[in-house]
């Protein structure tokens, strides 16, 4: 089955940039995503790739994709202390209708 | 529109109660899911709805567990003779389009089942 994997715990200084990690198994995945979520709240989607893509830019957000090495990277450029949440890891395989989510990372943002 | 909406957000129920949730999810969208998600993990699918067709269910989804959509647009979600490994945050998400790129989540209901 299919299987997302995250460090738990990140922590960063503001004004750095942050980069959260995630590798993936399904081989057939055909979007890979990131989503935010604060204390208390539901998820919200930051972004996305398309699994053709290697990268992807939004503002101070940046999605780097191997899909060789089945490895996503979210980095968040001048890390603001509104930044610290937990960030999931997400992919839905080829002909999938539902998410496969990792165990999220636990971003603190240090003033 | 707000974006998905979930009722309630917090519910406490004792062991063996029934307990119901309701999504209401973007208007339009004709794709409604249903995550669970327990404290330290990522959310896990449940169940997924197009339009008022219930189309996938995990294995999660135990016989005390039911989802209904019937006029393709609110959802509910049934727990019967809740546990208290029920206790958790229960997410609802609806997707906009055929392809359905992206989902968009409600703030989630959370269940303490004492």
């Amino acid at each position: 089955g299919e299987d997302v994997e995250q460090s738990l715990f990140l922590s960063v200084r503001e004004g750095d940039s942050s980069v959260i990690n995630c590798t993936y198994t399904d081989s057939s995945s055909t979007y890979l995503y990131w989503y935010k979520q604060e204390p208390g709240a539901g998820l919200q989607l930051l972004t996305y790739i398309f699994s053709n893509m290697d990268m992807k830019q939004d503002q101070r957000l940046t999605v780097l994709l191997n899909k060789k090495d089945k490895h996503l990277s979210l980095r968040i450029a001048d890390t603001q202390t509104g930044d610290s949440a937990i960030y999931f890891c997400a992919e839905k395989g080829s002909g999938a209708n539902n998410l496969f989510f990792g165990t999220g990372t636990r971003l603190t943002v240090i003033p | 529109d707000t974006g998905v909406s979930q009722d309630p957000r917090h519910k406490i129920t004792k062991r063996g109660q029934n307990v119901t949730f309701r999504c209401d999810p973007i208007s339009e969208h004709n794709r409604l899911y249903w995550y669970r998600q327990t404290l330290g993990q990522g959310p896990e699918f449940l169940t997924y709805f197009q339009n008022e067709a219930q189309l996938e269910k995990s294995r999660l989804l135990s016989d005390r567990f039911s989802a209904e959509r019937p006029k393709g647009s609110f959802s509910t979600l049934e727990i019967q003779r809740t546990e208290q490994g029920d206790s958790a945050m229960y997410l609802c998400a609806s997707s906009p389009r055929q392809v359905n790129t992206e989902a968009f989540f409600g703030q989630g209901t959370r269940l303490t089942v004492v």
